[in-house]
């Protein structure tokens, strides 16, 4: 079964610009979560998506938005990127996004904005 | 203060050394709790998941919940050069978001 796929693997923009990121979750996982992995702060949840709804969201600007679409893919952009914004995102999929279905991961696409 | 704590480490150990690595928290919601194991550039990597409070083992690992205490561990026996990795507490009730910890970086050197 394959797992988590996203893609690009590596982003470089600039200031100001806006960057889609995408993710195929394992087959079968309706739940897709993303979250943002830099050194200082750790993994920071930004959003769950399961069947095309946003159920859960966490601390973070409207700059960053995502959706789902009906094949369980997700997507999240990222509009007026800043400096701050430079991390890895991570996208993390379950069968149904309640407490005993874990999260599987991607590995990521590493953002670097200049 | 952050509701799950794990000390950043980092931790070496000789290989074969049995290492002991540490989450607390602080919201008694939590339910779930799993452990995840990060290699450099890449996503982090289910190892094991616990419901509730008690014992969990698979091969080497052992993992361990105390909710009185808030409380959880992952023991690895015998380690190897390559469990050397970040390992990521992580925890949830049944609907909310997944919280991790900052991770504990590992390096077991021969």
């Amino acid at each position: 079964k394959a797992g988590v796929t996203q893609t690009p693997r590596y982003l470089i923009k600039t200031r100001g610009q806006q960057v889609t990121l995408s993710c195929s979750p394992i087959s079968g996982h309706r739940s897709v979560s993303w979250y943002q992995q830099t050194p200082g702060q750790g993994l920071q949840f930004l959003f769950e998506y399961f069947s095309e709804t946003q159920r859960n969201k966490g601390n973070f600007p409207g700059r960053f938005s995502g959706r789902q679409f009906s094949n369980s893919r997700s997507e999240m952009n990222v509009s007026t990127l800043e400096l701050g914004d430079s991390a890895l995102y991570l996208c993390a999929s379950s069968p149904a996004g309640t407490g005993d279905s874990p999260l599987h991961f991607g590995n990521g696409t590493r953002l670097t904005v200049t | 203060q952050k509701e799950v704590e794990q000390d950043p480490g980092p931790l070496s150990v000789p290989e074969g050394a049995i290492v002991s690595l540490n989450c607390t928290y602080s919201n008694s919601a939590f339910q779930y709790f799993m452990w995840y194991r990060q290699y450099s550039r890449k996503g982090p990597e289910l190892l094991m998941y616990t419901y509730s409070s008690g014992n969990k083992e698979d091969g080497r690992f052992t993992a361990q919940v105390d909710k009185s205490s808030k409380y959880i561990s992952l023991f690895i026996r015998d380690s190897q050069p390559s469990d050397s990795a970040t390992y990521l507490c992580a925890m949830r009730g049944n609907t909310d978001k997944l919280i991790f910890g900052t991770g504990t970086r590992l390096q077991v050197f021969p």
